[in-house]
Order: structure tokens, then sequence, then C-alpha cells
């Protein structure tokens, strides 16, 4: 079975606060990508990293890091130094080599950055 | 500027009525997809194309159709078959399957 969870349903921090969004992932194939997308309130999802699964460095870009560990299925997200901007609904997605490109969502987190 | 357009943004209809819902992209990407998204939950394959003139029922196919005459465009019609039709639809496109999927702004489609 192939199935991604995101434990977290909604998260408050303040602005500034480091906030970590939790990806657990299930699939028996080898090869694979993961995938995370922030969803604004205005609906549209936003591309924001992918990792194949033979890459596990981590990953920084400005205030984002993810952390990948293959050992426990895990591909999490950091976000540094909160802001009230970073307001959204943060899916993990996975997606395996077989059959078609079909991408499997978790449930999302809610983040909600408070002044 | 490349990119998904999904319109109308907001729908409404009645019960009983099919309704089409338009996805067009200028970014030359072979495949595209749609997803349907309820309140609270993740996202759901309905329909994928890879390639014009051909495509695949996704997970929740039951109730819609659609059509890939052309590249560029990859309209669903939600039928009066959908039992439970209210929902927010995203189109989305890729090119190749390790790439990332981009999607549109997506409409909100209520059924009453």
């Amino acid at each position: 079975a192939q199935k991604v969870t995101q434990a977290q349903t909604e998260i408050s921090v303040v602005e500034k606060e480091d906030v970590t969004l939790d990806c657990v992932y299930e699939t028996r194939d080898t090869t694979y990508y993961l995938f995370w997308y922030k969803q604004p309130p205005s609906g549209e999802l936003v591309f924001l990293i992918r990792r194949n699964s033979f890459d596990e460095q981590n990953e920084i870009s400005g205030r984002y890091s993810w952390n990948f560990q293959k050992s426990t299925s895990s591909f999490n997200f950091t976000i540094t130094a909160s802001q009230v901007v970073d307001s959204a609904v943060y899916f993990c997605a996975l997606r395996t080599s077989g059959g078609y490109n079909k991408l499997i969502f978790g449930a999302g987190t809610r983040l909600a950055v408070h002044p | 500027d490349g990119g998904i357009t999904q319109s109308p943004k907001y729908l409404f209809r009645k019960e009983g009525q099919n309704v089409t819902l338009s996805c067009e992209q200028n970014l030359n990407h072979d495949a595209m997809y749609w997803y349907r998204q309820d309140p609270g939950q993740g996202l759901r394959l309905i329909y994928y194309s890879q390639i014009v003139n051909d495509f695949q029922k996704g997970d929740i196919a039951e109730g819609y159709s659609v059509s890939r005459e052309k590249k560029e465009s990859f309209p669903l019609t939600v039928t009066s078959a959908q039992k439970n039709p209210t929902a927010f639809y995203l189109c989305a496109s890729n090119q190749g399957f390790t790439y990332e999927q981009y999607f549109g702004p997506g409409t909100r489609l209520t059924v009453t």
C-alpha cells in the first residue's frame, strides 16, 4: 500500500517561531519521489520541493528546509522564523515509479502564523 | 506568462445538471490531471491524460467525464450521476513522470 500521513491537522504559532511539519510515507518501491506543496487561501497549489528516493541530502532554501530520512520514511519540512505570509495548508505527496504519474497526497497541515 | 488557467473560479449549478469545467495550459506539457479536494482533505485524482486523445480513470472517476482533443485543453464534465459534486476542483499538468505537477487556480463548484 502507498500512503502519506500528515499527523498534524493544524498548527498555530506566533511570528518568528520555528515550525516543523511532519510527513511520513509508505511505499514498497525503491524508486519514488516526494513533494511538498503550499496551498494559500487563494486555493492554488504552489510547488515547493521535489526529492527523489536516492537523494537523502537535506535541503535549505531561505527560511525553508527539508529533512529526508529513509530509515524512518519521513520527509519533514521546517520553516525558520515563520511569517504571517507562511499561513497556508501544506501538503506532502508521494509519487512512485510504477504506473502512471499519480501523486498520493497527505491530508494536509493547516499552519496559522499569528502576528 | 506560462501557466494553467481554470474557469470560472466559482460555479453554481442546480442538481441534475451537467457542468463542464475548463482547464487550459500553455506550458507545452503532455500530461494533464484533474483532482478533487473536499474540506479538510487532501487531493484525490479523478482523471489523467498522458497524451492527446488518451485519458485514464483515476481513483474517483465515477460521475465524471473528460476529453483531450488538444494538448492545451483538458475539460472536465461533472455529470448528474456524480452523487456529491460540490467540491474544489484543481487541474494540473507536467512533463515527464519525474517532474512536479503544476496546478491551476481551481474552480469551486457548488451544486444545490
